[in-house]
């Protein structure tokens, strides 16, 4: 079984500072990593996700992502953020290789960005 | 826009009556799963189906259940509806249904049991 922690419930910061969003999971198998964002009264869209091969991992609207497996880790950054990233922000497991997706998500990490 | 549509967007039912959730996958798409998202939570994986069958499932009661049509579209039905069952209900479709492979949601389903 795959479990997610995502260690802060709410994050504020100003426009244009830089922003991590912290993620920790356990598995006792491998596992496939996924960031996701939900704006209001959305679903959900993927941000960028690690499968295998070079641990910083680059997404959408210019956040990225590294993955730490001493840590088991997969913190989200962004340099510079908009008051469009506003949002709730999801990180998700899934086992590597399986036959269905069965993503575990965390909790969420509200993102509010004010001017 | 992902190309995933549900449907109803909102809808109030009473405790102990059955809902119907419908979602239309995304073209080319043979693969969709359920999830659950009450308020203030992270979805909960309630199953997926792949070319009409069911292989895999969350840790939902049986009276959560669904069907895939072969035009890939789905439903997922829930019986006898308990208060715990408010939520957003969200479908996503993927090309096939192996995990790592990006799935597209939808903007979901608002049930609200009272």
């Amino acid at each position: 079984a795959q479990s997610v922690t995502q260690l802060d419930s709410q994050v504020p910061v100003f426009e244009e500072a830089p922003v991590e969003l912290r993620c920790n999971y356990s598995s006792s198998v491998s596992v496939y990593l996924f960031w996701y964002v939900q704006y209001p009264n959305q679903g959900l869209q993927l941000l960028l996700k690690y499968l295998s091969g070079s641990t910083l991992v680059k997404g959408i609207n210019g956040f990225e992502a590294e993955f730490n497996k001493s840590q088991t880790s997969f913190h989200l950054r962004k340099p510079s953020v908009h008051i469009s990233d506003t949002a709730e922000y999801f990180c998700a497991v899934s086992p590597s290789g399986g036959s269905n997706y069965k993503l575990t998500f965390g909790k969420g990490t509200l993102l509010t960005v004010n001017p | 826009e992902t190309g995933v549509t549900q449907s109803p967007t909102h809808l109030i039912k009473t405790r102990g009556q059955q809902v119907t959730l419908r979602c239309s996958s995304q073209s080319g798409h043979n693969t969709v799963s359920w999830y659950q998202q009450a308020l203030g939570q992270g979805p909960q994986f309630i199953f997926q189906y792949y070319r009409e069958e069911e292989n895999g499932r969350g840790n939902f009661p049986p009276r959560f259940s669904g069907l895939q049509f072969p035009n890939y579209s789905s439903e997922l039905n829930v019986n006898a509806l308990e208060l715990d069952d408010s939520a957003l209900y969200l479908c996503a479709s993927s090309v096939d249904q192996y995990s790592g492979n990006t799935i597209y949601f939808g903007e979901g389903s608002w049930l609200t049991v009272v």
